[in-house]
């Protein structure tokens, strides 16, 4: 239950074409749901987060779209670039308890072709 | 503004020897502090997660310890290193009460177990 499950765990995108990375998760008491991206051989970087109060927010090129009653959440990026190409985790957490402990997805490698 | 270190950034070490891997964040004060571990193409792993001096948890069973001397000082180690211990070690902090959601992560540590 306490699993974020991630999908596709590889991608290949035209350049300018839209990305879309999947997450579903099991644990209701989850509340805060953040995207981190990561460069090879670097750590990973906060992208965009999201709290189950709204379905939609928008940085950018990148969009997360989350889906309470499903239990869904996915990152889109639009007009991807080769720049983008990196490794891409979702994550969840439960905000109370202040320990900020993250549960993370898989990751996903994203490859944007020129 | 906040940052974070992590030293060594690569280390190469025979099956058997000591470990010692530290990490130091400046500019915050009472920051929650994490080690993960990342096996090559592989997700995030939570190894130790601290909310305080003194304070770890474990949250994978193994030879691997953490220790936090300081308030802004986390340390990994083991006394035994195995083959299995190869991987890229991260660190990470987040504000434990402004925002303890929201980790950074540091550059990392390549460790190569021979």
């Amino acid at each position: 239950q306490q699993q974020v499950k991630q999908s596709p765990q590889s991608l290949i995108v035209q350049k300018g074409g839209i990305s879309i990375i999947n997450c579903a998760y099991e644990n209701t008491a989850f509340d805060y749901f953040p995207w981190y991206q990561q460069f090879p051989g670097k750590g990973p970087a906060l992208l965009i987060a999201i709290r189950p109060d709204v379905s939609e927010k928008k940085e950018g090129r990148f969009t997360i779209s989350f889906n309470k009653s499903a239990k869904q959440f996915s990152l889109h990026i639009m007009d991807s670039q080769p720049g983008d190409s990196a490794t891409y985790f979702c994550a969840a957490s439960i905000a109370s308890g202040n320990t900020g402990k993250l549960i993370f997805g898989q990751g996903t490698t994203l490859q944007v072709k020129p | 503004s906040q940052t974070i270190h992590q030293w060594p950034a690569t280390l190469v070490q025979p099956v058997g020897s000591p470990l010692s891997l530290e990490c130091t964040v400046e500019g915050t004060s009472n920051p929650n502090l994490y080690w993960y571990r990342q096996a090559a193409g592989r997700g995030l792993q939570l190894l130790f997660y601290s909310v305080g001096i003194g304070q770890i948890s474990s949250e994978v069973p193994q030879n691997l310890s953490a220790s936090r001397p300081q308030d802004r000082q986390f340390i990994l180690s083991s006394k035994k290193l195995l083959l299995s211990d190869s991987g890229f070690y991260l660190c990470a902090w987040s504000a434990y009460f402004r925002d303890p959601d929201t980790q950074y992560f540091g550059p990392g540590t390549r460790l190569t177990v021979l």
